[in-house]
């Protein structure tokens, strides 16, 4: 079946760095991506979004790039604080198909002081 | 406003024994959700109920599952005869509308441990 995401990495910054969190989808009919934030005991929060059409989007400390010629996501936290310390996940979604969320298998984000 | 509620945190139960997962939408949101979330499957669509719609159920992993929208808000998530393998967090997220695209926000969701 169609899916989203790589394997469950861990991506280690220091505080004040930039982080880059990627993403791989397969559903090239997909015209949604997501990115959620996922903190310990909590359900995803929702960062940002982008739609199939757009290869960029901007939002505060956050962009996310899409690459649809490799099927590529990323998202890009600027200047990164221990609060964004958390699971990112990657979501698509086909609003023609039932608009249920694909899940990527999630990045752990670790922030050092 | 209050965001999408969910009962109990928590539950254990023992294997055979049926449980019974409530969520509580966003109020005014028409489409609601039920996903979960476990070690070795991440996140996975389960059920997505849409106003009087029939329900998208291509997701529940055995007829074991079922689950009910009264009235068009509050959700219970069944699981019947639940098996070791059912143990997970069960997450429910509701939208406005759900013809196109909006945006789901998730509940804090019910971890399931099965004896």
């Amino acid at each position: 079946g169609e899916s989203v995401g790589l394997h469950l990495p861990t991506l280690s910054v220091q505080e004040g760095d930039n982080s880059i969190i990627n993403c791989a989808y397969s559903n090239s009919a997909s015209d949604y991506f997501i990115w959620y934030k996922q903190e310990s005991g909590k359900g995803p929060q929702f960062i940002i979004d982008i739609r199939s059409n757009m290869d960029k989007r901007q939002g505060q400390r956050v962009t996310v790039l899409l690459n649809k010629t490799v099927k590529h996501l990323s998202l890009q936290i600027a200047a990164t604080q221990p609060g964004d310390s958390a699971v990112y996940f990657c979501a698509e979604i086909l609003t023609g198909g039932g608009n249920k969320l694909t899940f990527g298998t999630g990045t752990q984000l670790k922030v050092e002081l | 406003g209050a965001g999408v509620s969910q009962s109990p945190s928590n539950k254990v139960t023992e294997k055979g024994k049926d449980v019974e997962l409530r969520c509580d939408p966003i109020s005014g949101h028409t489409a609601l959700y039920w996903y979960r979330q476990s070690l070795g499957q991440g996140l996975e669509f389960l059920i997505y109920f849409q106003g009087n719609s029939a329900p998208d159920k291509s997701g529940l992993p055995s007829d074991r599952f079922s689950a009910e929208r009264t009235g068009g808000s509050v959700s219970t998530l069944t699981i019947q005869r639940t098996q070791q393998e059912d143990s997970a967090v069960y997450l429910c997220a509701s939208s406005l509308l759900g013809r196109s695209y909006n945006e789901q926000f998730f509940g804090p969701g019910t971890r399931l441990t099965v004896l």
